[in-house]
């Protein structure tokens, strides 16, 4: 595609009901980002893949959190259980490598009621 | 300390006034980039810069590695150009970013 596509633009989820997020990076960018901008604060990383490479975990917040890409391409988010401090925008961005420009996607506004 | 800091936190500026953004960090960086994100969420990249300066357009962007400084600058601003602006940083070895708080600017025409 032209850009990078999240699905679904909005999220609306009960608490504690499991959510996936989907991102659909550049074709043919190997590093795939997810971040994650909670109302009114900065974006916070969560997890880094990069090719076949074992994915940087190290942002994710608890283990209700998981990602993973499959193929090098395609990448979901799972957050299980979720809880009202989960709600924020989860942005995923992609780049070509790692130390090229990174392209974000329009974001998954999440809502836990 | 935020290892990323902005400056300002909210910038309101008549059009066609030049604007000037600030960034600190205080950690080795291998790059630092500027971004632009528009009510509703989406982010842009509008540069990445390791030294030196770049320009595109009515946007100019400059860093001072021993400074660890950067600022980003607008020039003839626009009321298009109201967004928040973040500046993010990739240290060495760690392909991740780290990002400042952003700033605010609203631009009245």
């Amino acid at each position: 595609g032209a850009g990078v596509s999240q699905s679904p633009s909005n999220k609306v989820t009960e608490k504690g009901k499991d959510v996936e997020l989907r991102c659909d990076p550049i074709s043919g960018h190997t590093a795939l980002y997810w971040y994650r901008q909670s109302l009114g604060q900065g974006l916070e990383f969560l997890i880094y893949f990069q090719g076949n490479s074992a994915p940087d975990k190290s942002g994710l917040p608890s283990d209700r959190f998981s990602a993973e890409r499959t193929g090098g391409s395609v990448s979901t988010l799972t957050i299980q259980r979720t809880q009202q401090e989960d709600s924020a925008v989860y942005l995923c961005a992609s780049s070509l490598a790692p130390t090229n420009e990174a392209f974000f996607g329009q974001g998954t506004r999440l809502t836990v009621v | 300390k935020n290892e990323v800091e902005q400056s300002p936190q909210n910038l309101t500026a008549q059009e066609g006034e030049f604007i000037t953004i600030n960034c600190s960090y205080s950690v080795g960086i291998s790059a630092l980039h500027w971004l632009q994100q528009h009510p509703g969420g989406g982010i842009v990249s509008l540069f990445m810069l390791s030294s030196g300066k770049k320009k595109h357009g009515r946007l100019i962007a400059t860093i001072n590695i021993q400074e660890k400084h950067s600022s980003l600058h607008i020039t003839a601003s626009h009321p298009r150009d109201s967004a928040v602006y973040i500046c993010a940083v990739r240290r060495f070895g760690n392909e991740k970013l780290t990002f400042g708080t952003g700033t605010r600017l609203t631009i009245i025409p």
